[in-house]
């Protein structure tokens, strides 16, 4: 299987910038996911990285280095609804089904 | 607009009743669709991967007997818990992964909260 380690807890101010942290063991690397989940509902999709490098979209940005097993998500201008949790899934071992790490609560406070 | 429908969003059922939950592909023909499940504050498990027109494919661990999936249709997955116990309320998610254009995107379904008495 896929070893997926992120942080469990952060915090950040409203306005801000965080970076979330994932990293990763598996052979067969096919992509990497990130998700919001607010609580109680189903995962929303942030991103996919399959290539190295860094992927923007709007506030959020995603960052990939398959030698080092590591992504990260960064949230900029943080804003009190981007509370929630952040899933980093990881499609490894020549699958291309997702595995999921337990995933980061951000609290955002003003 | 939402792209894979669940239904229902809740449900609370007693303990030895069956339970059926609907995974609705709204936007794609789904020849596969995955189900999930996750406890509070934990991550979401993949219990089995459902095949069109084939048997699912299950996670290990996961009872094939006591969880019955059903994937008559490109548009149509259920997924049965037979005699549920309270320790089977979860929060059970469907998801579809589509491929475009070399990248995939993974959408999931609202959710259906399943207590068991």
């Amino acid at each position: 299987g896929q070893n997926i380690d992120q942080p469990t807890e952060m915090t950040a101010t409203e306005g801000a910038i965080v970076q979330i942290n994932c990293t990763y063991q598996t052979s067969g690397f096919n992509g990497l996911f990130w998700y919001q989940q607010h609580a109680g509902e189903a995962p929303t999709f942030l991103s996919y990285n399959v290539l190295d490098g860094l992927e923007e979209k709007g506030r959020f940005s995603s960052f990939l280095s398959r030698s080092k097993g590591y992504s990260y998500l960064l949230l900029k201008e943080l804003q009190m609804k981007d509370s929630a949790s952040y899933l980093c899934a990881v499609m490894g071992g020549g699958s291309y089904i997702p595995t999921f790490g337990r995933g980061t609560s951000l609290i955002v406070h003003p | 607009g939402a792209v894979v429908s669940q239904h229902p969003s809740w449900v609370i059922c007693k303990s030895g009743t069956s339970v059926k939950i609907e995974c609705r592909s709204l936007d794609f023909q789904a020849t596969t669709m995955f189900w999930y499940r996750q406890f509070p504050k934990q991550s979401l498990m993949l219990m089995a991967t459902s095949n069109e027109g084939s048997k699912a494919t299950y996670e290990q661990g996961v009872e094939k007997d006591k969880f019955l999936i059903n994937h008559a249709s490109l548009t149509l997955s259920t997924l049965t818990v037979t005699s549920a116990h309270p320790e089977d309320s979860s929060f059970y998610i469907c998801s579809l992964k589509v491929r475009d254009r070399g990248t995939y995107e993974q959408y999931f379904g609202p959710g259906t909260r399943l207590t068991v008495t």
